[in-house]
């Protein structure tokens, strides 16, 4: 089977730096995303790693190792509108479709 | 502007009864998708459907049907026979076939049971 584990929730404080981590288990997968919801809306993608590495977007990175199955999202100069869950996902070979994480709820304390 | 419109938002069926909720995008995507997410929990895909006319099973179809008549509109309904309906149900889209399969989502519609 096919499985993504986050831990449930995550509290930082603002201005601080914060890392969910996403580990997987799949059989093939083309690459790992995150999507960010804010409560009661819609998730919105966020980044994208096809490769092993980093990669940045503003005060977001994501990391993925294929070696260990394992990714990670990271938040630098978090503010209070960052307070949200956060979805790793997979996009499985056998048929295009993402794989989700039950999602991290971050809390921001200022 | 273009995006993906859900409604209604906020939805309640009685017990015995088929609801249809509507999905309907503007960005011109050829593949749309439904989802069904339970509090505190992830995303379960219920259906999708890569081209107009065609839809494949998700990981949890049962008591869901779709249709697919238009490339703008995947209606989703939710019969008597799925048991436990009350959840948020998302609808999404993607442009087909792109590496990264990047989902862009509507705003949801709440399901509850009268």
């Amino acid at each position: 089977g096919q499985s993504l584990e986050q831990p449930s929730e995550v509290t930082a404080v603002e201005g601080a730096i914060v890392q969910i981590n996403c580990t997987y288990q799949t059989s093939g997968f083309y690459g790992l995303s995150w999507y960010q919801q804010h409560d009661g809306g819609a998730p919105t993608f966020l980044s994208y790693n096809a490769l092993d590495g980093l990669e940045e977007t503003g005060r977001f990175s994501s990391f993925l190792s294929r070696s260990d199955s394992y990714g990670y999202l990271l938040l630098q100069e978090l503010q209070m509108k960052d307070s949200a869950s956060y979805f790793c996902a997979v996009l499985a070979r056998s048929n295009y479709q993402l794989i989700w994480g039950a999602g991290t709820k971050l809390i921001i304390k200022p | 502007d273009g995006g993906i419109t859900q409604s209604p938002k906020y939805l309640f069926r009685k017990e015995g009864q088929n609801v249809t909720l509507s999905c309907e995008q503007n960005l011109n995507h050829d593949a749309m998708y439904w989802y069904r997410q339970d509090p505190g929990q992830g995303l379960r895909l219920i259906y999708y459907s890569q081209i107009v006319n065609d839809f494949q099973k998700g990981d949890i179809a049962e008591g869901y049907s779709v249709s697919r008549e238009k490339k703008e509109s995947f209606p989703l309904t939710v019969t008597s026979a799925q048991k436990n309906p009350t959840a948020f149900y998302l609808c999404a889209s993607s442009t087909r076939r792109k590496e990264k399969n990047i989902q862009y989502f509507g705003a949801g519609t709440r399901l509850s049971v009268l």
